[in-house]
């Protein structure tokens, strides 16, 4: 089962602007990640962020957590055409079974040139 | 250096066939993943190898999965008398956790299981 779900399903922008992808889960994690996904290379990760942070930057990409609220948002800015792919976040939860990663369903980012 | 591979990437098998999947992960990781993603879905978590040792094949659909890690390294999954609804990609993925601090996993390109 799903522990996650992204919002939007879909996103599409013009290439220069920002794109924000949010990401809500059910039950307490140790850590979230978001990862990204395009036919070319697989499933990449991208960031993540522990449960006693609220907020991440790595390059273009920033992160926030509201443990209080169960969600994530992913924040890339300046966007890129190569930038368009699916883009999951993952939770490990808290407890006997961290080593499992349980994915969103994933918004679609495009990115128009 | 080289990352997870995976082979083969595509596979279609008539139903009822028994199919093998392999996973070359990261020299030296100890935990080893497989994931089965449906089109239009997130991963879904299937099986946990750390080294050799199976440790969960919770989120293995059947009896007719099996995968196996026999030294620690390579890894197989194996569908016997596969059915159209086991059409997905198959993904796996390794990392050096619990060695490391933090579970990132390192994905391979998949392979994608077509069942007729």
């Amino acid at each position: 089962s799903q522990q996650g779900e992204e919002d939007p399903q879909a996103l599409s922008i013009q290439e220069g602007e920002n794109a924000t992808m949010n990401c809500s889960y059910k039950t307490s994690i140790n850590n979230l990640q978001w990862y990204r996904q395009n036919s070319g290379r697989g499933l990449v990760h991208l960031i993540l962020i522990r449960s006693n942070e609220r907020e991440k930057h790595s390059g273009r990409l920033r992160v926030t957590l509201d443990t209080s609220k169960k969600s994530s948002s992913l924040l890339i800015t300046a966007s890129r055409a190569a930038d368009t792919a699916s883009y999951f976040c993952a939770t490990d939860l808290r407890g006997g079974s961290n080593y499992k990663l349980t994915f969103g369903k994933g918004t679609l980012l495009t990115v128009n040139p | 250096g080289a990352g997870v591979s995976q082979s083969p990437r595509y596979k279609v098998a008539k139903r009822g066939q028994d199919v093998a999947l392999r996973c070359d992960p990261i020299s030296g990781h100890v935990s080893l993943f497989w994931y089965q993603q449906a089109l239009g879905q997130g991963p879904e978590f299937l099986t946990y190898f750390q080294n050799e040792a199976q440790l969960d094949k919770s989120g293995l659909p059947s009896d007719r999965f099996f995968a196996e890690r026999p030294e620690g390294s390579v890894s197989t999954l194996k569908i016997q008398r596969t059915q159209q609804e086991d059409s997905a990609v198959y993904l796996c993925a390794s990392t050096s956790f619990p060695r490391g601090s933090y579970n990132e996993q390192f994905f391979g390109p998949g392979t994608r299981l077509t069942v007729l």
